[in-house]
C-alpha cells in the first residue's frame, strides 16, 4: 500500500530564515506530487504541482520554491520566510492527472 | 473556468441528528470527477469519495452517503445518526479530465454536539 510522509510535524521559524519541507512517497512509481498551504481557518492554495523528477509548475508567485530530486521526493524550500508564510502545508500525491489525491499529515508551519 | 461553491461555512448538530453537506460546482468539461474529503483536528485530508461526471447512481457507505445531480451541479454528502466524531471540516473538490488540478471548495466546519 502507499504511504506519504511529512517532515517535520511542527516548525517555529524567526523572519528571514530559511525553509525546508520534505515529502516522501512510498510504495508507488511517478507520481504527481503537490504542495498545498492552509492559512488559519481557509480553503487549500495549490503551491506547486510535479509530473516528474526535476518537472515543477508554480500556482503562485511567492518567496516560496519547490524541487523534486527524486522521484517520489518533493521539497518545498523558501530563502527567506516572511510572517504571511505562517500556515499548514499539505503534500499530496496522485497517480495521473485529475485522478485522487491522498495527502500527507502536514507541516504546521508558524513564523515569528 | 471550475469552479467549488460550499455555500454553508459551518453547521451544527446535536449527535444522531442526520446533516447534509451541499457542494454545488461548474465545469465546461464533460468528464470531470468530484470529491469528497475530511479534515478532521489532526489536519490530515481524508479521501472519502470520488465520482466521475458519467456515474450518476447514488453512494452509500454505512452512515455516509452522497447525491450527484447533473442537472443542479451538485454533489451533496449527507451523514446519518452523526457522531462526535464526524466533526471536521469537509472539502468538496472537482478535477477536470483535461485539467491538472483539483479546485477546492472552501469548507464546510460541521461539528456534531453530545
Amino acid at each position: 500500500s502507499q504511504t506519504i510522509h511529512q517532515w517535520p510535524a511542527t516548525l517555529v521559524q524567526p523572519v528571514g530564515s530559511p525553509l525546508s519541507l520534505e515529502c516522501t512517497v512510498e510504495g508507488t512509481s511517478n507520481p504527481n506530487l503537490y504542495w498545498y498551504r492552509q492559512a488559519a481557518g481557509r480553503g487549500l492554495q495549490l503551491l506547486f504541482y510535479s509530473v516528474g523528477i526535476g518537472q515543477i509548475s508554480s500556482e503562485v508567485p511567492q518567496n516560496l520554491s519547490a524541487s523534486r530530486p527524486q522521484d517520489r521526493q518533493f521539497i518545498l524550500s523558501s530563502k527567506k520566510l516572511l510572517l504571511s508564510d505562517s500556515g499548514f502545508y499539505l503534500c499530496a500525491w496522485g497517480k495521473r492527472r485529475a485522478d485522487t489525491q491522498y495527502f500527507g499529515p502536514g507541516t504546521r508551519l508558524t513564523v515569528l | 473556468a471550475q469552479k467549488v461553491t460550499q455555500a454553508q461555512t459551518e453547521i451544527s448538530v446535536v449527535e444522531k441528528e442526520d446533516v447534509t453537506l451541499d457542494c454545488v460546482y461548474e465545469t465546461r468539461d464533460t468528464t470531470y470527477y468530484l470529491f469528497w474529503y475530511k479534515q478532521p483536528p489532526s489536519g490530515e485530508l481524508v479521501f472519502l469519495i470520488r465520482r466521475n461526471s458519467f456515474d450518476e447512481q447514488n453512494e452509500i457507505s454505512g452512515r455516509y452517503s452522497w447525491n450527484f445531480q447533473k442537472s443542479t451541479s451538485s454533489f451533496n454528502f449527507t451523514i446519518t445518526a452523526s457522531q462526535v466524531v464526524d466533526s471536521a471540516v469537509y472539502f468538496c473538490a472537482l478535477s477536470e479530465a483535461g485539467g491538472q488540478n483539483f479546485v477546492f471548495g472552501p469548507g464546510t466546519r460541521l461539528s456534531v454536539l453530545p
